[in-house]
């Protein structure tokens, strides 16, 4: 079961542009968001997260933007930097049962160009 | 900057055998996890752990896991009797509280089950 989808695997972007992971999801009792970067032989490292009573927070350079009714958030990256190369995975806890853990995509691995 | 350090970061062990993976969870976080990843999958949710007790599992975590707090500072997952299955990456993770808060990750032990 795929509560939490990244449907794209990969996205190349050119160094300096607008870099935008998507990720859905199905379970209406997820009230908060994460995103993680993680490099090879590392663990997944925080980058941002969002609460389901807010649409957007920005971190810098990251921005989480949450759309509840279409079950959908995105992270934008301005700029993109090599150094963002990574996969992303998005990730969501529920309220109630279930609210300690974790749910994880499958990642989209990012490339950005210089 | 505080972080969560595992150990080893490489075990190799035969089927049957058992393996004790140890962690250390930023001091003042309260909440402890483990996760896996499977080469290839995505992260999944082993346990969570509060006050010296289980607080949930998912259907992974059966018999032949174990989690223990020995200690003022490590955190361990015991696998009893380990399966060619059970080879993947263990991430353990700690959070300040448990709901809807972030979760920082370790590493990683990356288990080798001949």
């Amino acid at each position: 079961d795929q509560q939490v989808k990244q449907n794209s695997p990969s996205l190349s972007v050119q160094e300096g542009r607008i870099s935008i992971l998507n990720c859905d999801y199905t379970n209406s009792m997820f009230d908060y968001f994460l995103w993680y970067k993680k490099y090879p032989a590392e663990g997944p490292t925080f980058l941002i997260s969002i609460s389901s009573i807010k649409d957007k927070n920005e971190d810098g350079r990251f921005t989480v933007f949450l759309n509840k009714s279409a079950k959908h958030l995105s992270l934008h990256i301005v700029p993109s930097q090599p150094g963002d190369s990574a996969v992303y995975f998005c990730a969501a806890s529920a309220r109630g049962a279930g609210s300690y853990q974790l749910t994880f995509g499958k990642g989209t691995k990012l490339s950005v160009i210089p | 900057e505080p972080e969560v350090t595992q150990t080893p970061s490489h075990q190799v062990t035969q089927m049957g055998q058992e393996v004790i993976l140890r962690c250390v969870p930023i001091s003042n976080h309260l909440y402890f996890y483990w996760y896996r990843q499977i080469l290839g999958q995505k992260v999944e949710f082993l346990v969570s752990f509060y006050n010296n007790e289980i607080s949930e599992k998912s259907e992974i975590f059966d018999d032949q896991f174990s989690v223990e707090r020995p200690d003022g500072s490590n955190f361990t997952l015991k696998i009893r009797s380990t399966k060619l299955e059970d080879s993947a990456m263990y991430f353990c993770a700690s959070s300040v509280q448990g709901a809807r808060e972030t979760q920082y990750f370790g590493p990683g032990t990356r288990l080798l089950v001949l």
